[in-house]
């Protein structure tokens, strides 16, 4: 069946910009999550999402950052007033929550640019 | 804090030769252990997990075992092949509310032919 898809590949934004990034995760998992992938920081959890209830927005680093999940299913991550240190590239993954290992499945990525 | 150690890379190997690369994880209670695998250009693959103590996880020629007295996951190849060429991610979900994955910093595997 399909898998995570996320939109767009590739972004590039001058600072200051907002940016929108989307996440179709797979069909039936209740739990989403965003990642960020950059050089000097790895893999980092950002926000998490499961069924209808409050995400978990612990990992989000200031508060320019923001995602909604809409009707359980396709989320989306905001960035307001872009930063080049926010260049990296963003993840999304899904899973079945509450299932024993949490298997996550990624889907391929945005890789953001600021200039 | 919580967090996940690995071997830096990057590693070079040349086909048919003996891959370990370590993990070592701190975390409270009994969180679940995973590989991930990233090919160039690809996006993460969950290679292996273990989700108890003692389990070993395995999936195409890889093994690790969930070792928790030493609190260790190290992943593990007899033989490598050229196309296993990618960076490496080890993993652990916490055994709480929050099943967010944390991740070590990632091996570049370079296999040579």
């Amino acid at each position: 069946g399909a898998g995570v898809s996320q939109s767009p590949s590739n972004k590039v934004t001058e600072k200051g910009k907002d940016v929108e990034l989307r996440c179709d995760p797979i069909s039936g998992h209740t739990a989403l999550y965003w990642y960020r992938q950059s050089l000097g920081q790895g893999l980092e959890f950002l926000i998490y999402f499961q069924g209808n209830s409050a995400p978990d927005k612990s990992g989000l680093p200031s508060d320019r950052f923001s995602a909604e999940r809409t009707g359980g299913s396709v989320s989306t991550l905001t960035i307001q007033r872009t930063q080049q240190e926010d260049s990296a590239v963003y993840l999304c993954a899904s899973s079945y929550a509450w299932q024993v290992g949490n298997e996550q499945y990624f889907g391929p990525g945005t890789r953001l640019t600021v200039t | 804090g919580n967090s996940v150690t690995q071997m830096e890379g990057p590693v070079t190997l040349s086909e048919e030769a003996f891959l370990t690369i370590n993990c070592t994880y701190t975390a409270t209670g009994y969180p679940s252990l995973f590989w991930y695998v990233q090919y160039p250009g690809e996006g993460l693959q969950l290679l292996l997990k273990a989700t108890k103590a003692d389990d070993k996880g395995s999936n195409k020629g890889f093994e690790a075992t969930y070792r928790k007295e030493t609190t260790s996951f190290h992943l593990e190849k007899g033989s490598v092949q050229v196309s296993d060429s990618a960076v490496y991610f080890c993993a652990y979900a916490s055994s709480g509310s929050a099943r967010q994955l944390t991740f070590g910093s990632g091996t570049q595997l370079t296999v040579l032919p």
